[in-house]
């Protein structure tokens, strides 16, 4: 079946702008991550959902940084005004079950530039 | 909180030969779970291999195995028999056994393969 997409592959901002990057994960995975990759940098974690249930945002960086699942599927990571240090690639992943520790599948990610 | 450290930024080897990258991590948890993944330059993130901190049989993948020590928190990969298709990044990972739902991985900063011909 499909993968994790993520759309767009490449967004160029202008600082102070706000962009939405969607995700959609692998049909009937109930868990969706999100995760901040710095250039020549792993990826960090942002922020876990178990359907449309956010269970942990600790990793979101400041409040300027929103996710939602609304309906459990489709997820939209929101940065509000942009800065220069949101620029990454922003990757998502999905996995089959939940409360259980399980292999989580990457989309190709976003690569946010912020001018 | 945990962290992995790769202390390798970049390796060479020619092809057909075989290649550890190294991996440690720092945790305080008993029931984890560790992971190689590779990211080729489109930057799509595929798992190479996982193991369950609970087993002491090393998991292997074909030509991809692991070394895991777990005293040591020790976890590096082995790739035998190198191909030009393994050039990539690869990253170590961690995941702590969470009973009430899934967690975030912890990522290593990677080691940047390179097979040349």
């Amino acid at each position: 079946g499909a993968g994790v997409s993520q759309s767009p592959r490449y967004k160029v901002a202008k600082r102070g702008q706000d962009v939405a990057l969607r995700c959609d994960p692998i049909s009937g995975h109930v868990s969706l991550f999100w995760y901040q990759q710095a250039l020549g940098q792993g990826p960090e974690f942002l922020t876990y959902f178990q359907n449309e249930a956010q269970l942990d945002k600790s990793g979101l960086p400041s409040d300027r940084f929103f996710a939602e699942r609304p309906e459990g599927s489709v997820s939209t990571l929101k940065i509000q005004r942009t800065q220069q240090e949101d620029s990454a690639v922003y990757l998502c992943a999905s996995s089959r079950l939940a409360g259980l520790t399980d292999t989580q599948y990457f989309g190709p990610g976003t690569r946010l530039t912020v001018l | 909180a945990q962290t992995v450290t790769q202390s390798q930024p970049e390796m060479s080897v020619q092809e057909a030969e075989t290649v550890t990258l190294s991996c440690t991590y720092d945790t305080s948890e008993n029931n984890y779970y560790l992971f190689w993944y590779k990211q080729p330059p489109s930057r799509q993130m595929i798992l190479v291999i996982r193991q369950e901190a609970y087993k002491q049989q090393n998991a292997t993948e074909n030509r991809f195995s692991v070394n895991f020590q777990k005293a040591a928190k020790s976890f590096s990969l082995k790739i035998s028999d190198s191909q030009l298709g393994d050039t990539a990044m690869y990253f170590c990972a961690f995941m702590k056994h969470a009973a009430g739902g899934a967690d975030g991985l912890t990522f290593g900063k990677g080691t940047h393969l390179i097979i040349q011909p």
